[in-house]
């Protein structure tokens, strides 16, 4: 199947430092990308959908100030979170679909923050 | 709004049982529908996607059914091994009003496979 990597998979860092974690697609070009933050024991919560040559489209509740998306080409999306807190620790996950958008969606391997 | 609901939250089970896992949803106005499997700390790993118009999926022990009506779909798994041992995840694909796709996820059943 089609991969998608994600880089850092692990991250700690010291509050109010920024993290980016950067989101490929190997093997296939992806327009849009999607964001998804998990918290234990909790479902994935959609953060935003990345758009290729576009502004990132945020879900309710979620600062596009804090969390900067940049989707610089059709195989990379970048999330950076910035001036961290202990509040983002989180697991952060992307996502592409192969094909169309509503196509079976491939995951990366996901980015475990830690903030101090 | 979409909710996704998953029964049993965890299950454990010996080796070599069949199983089924259990997904529902509110909306019925549905794209498709997938089924993930998380190991702990891992990303996820595509199972199984059933479009909206087709009623089941199989991939080698593993199948898949959909119940748009009622709002439901089950992941059923033969012949379980212990490698099974993970969370498996089902999500709902549906269009917003603004055409946008989204996915919704369930909380997961956790599941063990005992030797």
């Amino acid at each position: 199947g089609a991969v998608v990597s994600q880089h850092p998979s692990r991250v700690i860092c010291k509050s109010g430092t920024s993290v980016k974690i950067e989101c490929r697609s190997l093997d296939f070009q992806a327009t849009t990308m999607f964001w998804y933050r998990q918290f234990p024991k909790q479902s994935l919560m959609l953060m935003a959908t990345s758009n290729e040559g576009s502004k990132a489209t945020y879900e309710q509740g979620v600062e596009k100030d804090k969390f900067l998306i940049n989707h610089a080409s059709l195989t990379l999306s970048t999330l950076t979170v910035t001036s961290a807190h202990p509040e983002d620790s989180s697991f952060y996950i992307c996502s592409a679909p192969m094909g169309k958008e509503g196509g079976e969606l491939f995951f990366g391997e996901g980015s475990r923050l830690t903030v101090l | 709004k979409q909710e996704v609901t998953q029964i049993p939250a965890a299950l454990s089970v010996p080796e070599g049982e069949n199983l089924v896992l259990n997904c529902s949803f509110t909306d019925s106005a549905i794209y498709n529908l997938q089924w993930f499997r998380q190991d702990p700390g891992k990303g996820l790993t595509s199972l199984l996607l059933i479009q909206s118009s087709q009623r089941e999926q199989t991939s080698g022990r593993l199948n898949a059914s959909l119940d748009k009506s009622s709002g439901r779909s089950t992941l059923y798994i033969a012949a379980s091994q212990p490698g099974d041992s993970a969370t498996y995840l089902c999500a709902v694909g549906t269009y917003s009003g603004a055409g946008s796709y989204q996915l919704t996820f369930g909380k997961g059943t956790k599941l063990s496979v005992i030797p």
